[in-house]
């Protein structure tokens, strides 16, 4: 199983909601990571999680929340969010050299 | 610090023909990755073909192969028997060895196969 999967897909969510997307990988793999994408623009990293560890916050605002609560599933709480904040989420898993990506969530904030 | 540069921000080829990417990059390590993932629309980032710095040999993967020229910091995709299926935005990307994998992506570039 090469597998990371993204839970939801699509999320169209208010400025005062609160919201969490969800990230699972079963292939052992010790880092996972939260990238945010815009249009045509590469991947941009958010916060790197080593053996459940947060170890790299990229200076990402504090209504972006993320969690690790084992090894297998990285969750990012959504709060207070801004129409700019709008883009695909992107989460990664990797071993060693690789990285495997999900398919992403497309978050929209109205 | 690490910066990759994709100077072909759209690029187009005829179905069955042979299409090259460029790609540099910049960094003072001696012990790194270099990466190039396809995104299609179907948003999902897809390793194509990964090259270790210390190795001289170009790395291959079916019709994919790279052009290393470690001195000039350059590395190249090629895609040869270009196939509709290959139309996507390709990302490169550095990763220094031993640091959590951490991704410097380049801007991207928008190959079109125009049947």
């Amino acid at each position: 199983d090469t597998e990371v999967t993204q839970t939801p897909k699509h999320l169209v969510m208010g400025m005062t909601n609160k919201k969490s997307l969800k990230c699972e990988q079963h292939m052992g793999h010790r880092a996972m990571y939260w990238y945010k994408q815009k249009a045509k623009k590469p991947p941009e990293l958010m916060f790197v999680y080593s053996y459940e560890k947060l170890s790299i916050n990229e200076s990402v605002p504090s209504r972006f929340s993320p969690e690790c609560p084992n090894s297998s599933l990285l969750n990012l709480h959504l709060h207070a969010l801004q129409p700019e904040d709008s883009a695909l989420y992107l989460c990664a898993s990797s071993q060693e050299e690789e990285a495997f990506f999900g398919q992403g969530t497309r978050l929209t904030v109205v | 610090a690490q910066t990759v540069t994709q100077s072909q921000p759209e690029m187009s080829v005829q179905e069955a023909e042979t299409v090259t990417l460029s790609c540099t990059y910049d960094t003072s390590e001696s012990n790194y990755y270099l990466f190039w993932y396809k995104q299609p629309p179907s948003r999902q980032m897809i390793l194509v073909i990964r090259q270790e710095a210390y190795k001289q040999q170009n790395a291959t993967e079916n019709r994919f192969s790279v052009n290393f020229q470690k001195a000039a910091k350059s590395f190249s995709l090629k895609i040869s028997d270009s196939q509709l299926g290959d139309t996507a935005m390709y990302f490169c990307a550095f990763m220094k060895k031993n640091t959590g994998n951490q991704f410097y992506f380049g801007t991207g570039t928008s190959l079109t196969v125009i049947p």
